[in-house]
């Protein structure tokens, strides 16, 4: 059965940490993998990535998808409060799976 | 434990028709939403339901209507099926609409097609 899982699920950090943050995937004909936030309201979307090896980037977040370990990593350096969120991972294969997502608390 | 449960899982329409897109989910929670995603876009709030007995718009809501019939139930319908919105759909819901640290819980999606 298609499955996302995430890790770890929670983690609690001091502004100004790095932390990177785990998608691993097994779906049935892998079409993207996507990386949402999701703060107060509709998850926001981050990044789609569908090529291996290739990063994308946006200011202190970036992500990195390799398909031969078929997993992905969500890098935020720098960390500011204002990241605190739960970090969503979702694989369009069949369909779309998410995982659990990963709760981020970046404390002062 | 089912979580949230959306039917239909496929559709094909045509321009023109309408159809309801059903979502349960059994985990008490107080808020449910609909979304749609397209290739290449990230998901977009269609409405929501902070909790039982009230709807609000999201992001894109035209063209489609929601209920929210119990608790339980939050169903997205197209009056008037246009080609624009062939699209995956997501329901999902959550304990409480307003807690920064509330986790959403993903339906399996319908995948709509309006020819």
């Amino acid at each position: 059965e298609d499955k996302v899982v995430q890790s770890p699920l929670s983690l609690v950090v001091h502004e100004g940490d790095t932390v990177t943050l785990n998608c691993s995937y097994e779906v049935t004909n892998f079409r993207s993998l996507l990386w949402y936030k999701q703060e107060k309201k509709a998850p926001t979307f981050l990044f789609m990535l569908t090529s291996s090896g290739i990063e994308k980037k946006s200011g202190r977040l970036s992500s990195i998808l390799d398909k031969k370990e078929l997993s992905s990593i969500l890098n935020i350096t720098a960390t500011q409060t204002g990241d605190s969120a739960i970090y969503l991972c979702a694989v369009e294969g069949n369909d779309m799976r998410f995982g659990a997502g990963t709760r981020l608390t970046v404390k002062p | 434990n089912a979580g949230v449960t959306q039917t239909p899982k496929f559709q094909v329409l045509k321009t023109g028709q309408s159809m309801t897109l059903q979502c349960a989910q059994d985990m008490n929670h107080n808020s449910m939403y609909w979304y749609r995603q397209d290739p290449g876009m990230g998901l977009r709030l269609i409405y929501y339901s902070a909790s039982e007995g009230t709807t609000d718009k999201g992001e894109v809501p035209n063209g489609y209507n929601v209920s929210r019939l119990n608790k339980r139930e939050f169903s997205l319908r197209l009056e008037s099926a246009a080609p624009s919105q062939t699209s995956v759909y997501f329901c999902a819901s959550s304990e409480a609409w307003t807690d920064l640290n509330t986790e959403a819980f993903f339906g399996q999606g319908t995948r709509l097609t309006v020819v």
